[in-house]
């Protein structure tokens, strides 16, 4: 089947500390790959996507890259700063109409 | 702004009851999704429309539904509702019946009492 497995949270760091954030995923086609966030009170927004293999997708700091040998897609971010904390969902698409999400990773970054 | 409008934002109800969730979707995107996401369930797509078909179908318990309407606006209808149901119902639309992403909207939250 498809799904995503994400760390299980909260993962809580200091300021400019280095993030990295697990997700694996299962898929029974060629998925595109997506990291969304979700601050409180909001919905989710798109933040990087790759769309295949050794694709890396990069916005705000943030990179991931997409490693097919490994199924893994990990959330990473040299310096956190305190307006990042927030809840990091890793999905995957395919076919594009349906979207498999992870459970989500909270993130709480301390001054 | 993702610019998909979601209402109502809150809604309080009793067990037993029906409620009609609402999303306009992005100007132009064909493409409405709808999501749950509750603390156990995580995130779980219920099912899409694509102007005006239904297009896929995940979780969705038959006590849901959903329509998709001539103007690309869209309605999630609960019934027969239980104290489970209680969650963030999300909308999201995208242009096209295979795009490469979703835009979400802020929820409604339901609660169920």
């Amino acid at each position: 089947g498809n799904s995503v497995t994400q760390m299980e949270g909260p993962v809580t760091l200091s300021e400019e500390a280095f993030l990295t954030i697990n997700c694996t995923y299962t898929a029974t086609g060629y998925p595109s790959l997506f990291w969304y966030v979700q601050y409180p009170g909001e919905g989710l927004q798109l933040l990087l996507k790759a769309t295949k293999a050794d694709d890396k997708g990069s916005n705000k700091g943030f990179e991931a890259t997409y490693r097919k040998e490994t199924t893994s897609f990990h959330l990473e971010k040299g310096s956190v700063q305190v307006s990042d904390s927030a809840v990091y969902f890793c999905a995957l698409g395919l076919n594009f109409n349906k979207f498999y999400f992870g459970s989500g990773t909270k993130l709480n970054v301390k001054p | 702004d993702s610019g998909v409008t979601q209402t109502p934002k809150h809604l309080i109800t009793a067990t037993g009851q029906r409620v009609t969730l609402r999303c306009s979707p992005r100007s132009g995107d064909l493409s409405v999704y709808w999501y749950q996401q509750s603390l156990d369930q995580g995130l779980q797509f219920l099912i899409q429309y694509y102007n005006g078909e239904e297009r896929a179908k995940g979780n969705i318990l038959e006590r849901f539904s959903a329509q998709q309407f001539p103007d690309l606006h869209s309605e999630l209808n609960l019934s027969s509702l239980e104290l489970g149901d209680s969650a963030l119902y999300f909308c999201a639309s995208s242009p096209g019946d295979r795009s490469t992403e979703a835009f979400f909207g802020q929820g409604t939250r339901l609660t169920v009492v």
